[in-house]
């Protein structure tokens, strides 16, 4: 099972708002990535989880704030969006994280709506 | 520095007619190499990986790439076009001695087929 879920698949949100996003995944995977999509271009990284500690944090702003609970979970935390935060955000895993070309699984992403 | 070009924006073919998605990249050392598909509003898709292995690729849906090191070269090919393949793909590498599972999408091939 190649399978990495996100929750929720639609969020519309205001910019005084929290909210959180969620991805899980039951591959053994110990890397997980979130990565922001607007559309007609690639998705860009935002964080890097391997082996539950932050190890990249592509200078995001602060009202986005990544959490990983254990091996399997990863969250998204978000607060006082932006308009241009709108965006498909999506999270992926891979096996170790360690520099091994490894493949990176996605999830189906989260479409972030900010008003 | 590491890149990714994908020559063409956008590919538009002909049911039942080859597919040919172009892809070069720039990399100091042997990189693995991925190309990964992406159907409107859905996350991304493996296509296929090259690792090194082999340089003639098969991947799922009856797609293909060929790594060509002379040519820093891995094109994206089909024999036959179906309406299922319109969709964008993103050609990406991940390039070897980096500190995590560091990826580098190019700017991405909107394929077309036309019935």
């Amino acid at each position: 099972d190649t399978e990495v879920t996100q929750t929720p698949k639609h969020l519309v949100m205001g910019m005084t708002n929290k909210k959180s996003l969620k991805c899980e995944q039951h591959m053994g995977h110990r890397a997980m990535y979130w990565y922001k999509q607007k559309a007609k271009k690639p998705p860009e990284l935002m964080f890097v989880y391997s082996y539950e500690k932050l190890s990249i944090n592509e200078s995001v702003p602060s009202r986005f704030s990544p959490e990983c609970p254990n091996s399997s979970l990863l969250n998204l935390h978000l607060h006082a969006l932006q308009p241009e935060d709108s965006a498909l955000y999506l999270c992926a895993s891979s096996l170790r994280g360690r520099g091994e070309g490894e493949t990176q699984y996605f999830g189906p992403g989260t479409r972030l709506l900010v008003l | 520095a590491q890149s990714v070009t994908q020559l063409d924006s956008h590919v538009s073919v002909s049911e039942g007619t080859p597919v040919l998605l172009r892809c070069n990249y720039s990399s100091s050392y042997s990189p693995s190499l991925f190309w990964y598909v992406q159907h409107p509003n859905k996350g991304l898709q493996l296509l296929l990986k090259y690792t090194s292995a082999a340089t003639l690729v098969k991947g799922i849906n009856g797609f293909e790439a060929e790594f060509k090191k002379s040519e820093t070269s891995f094109h994206l090919t089909k024999p036959s076009a179906h309406m299922s393949d319109a969709a964008e793909y993103f050609c990406v590498v991940s390039p070897a001695g980096t500190s995590y599972d560091k990826v580098i999408f190019g700017p991405g091939t909107s394929l077309s087929v036309i019935p």
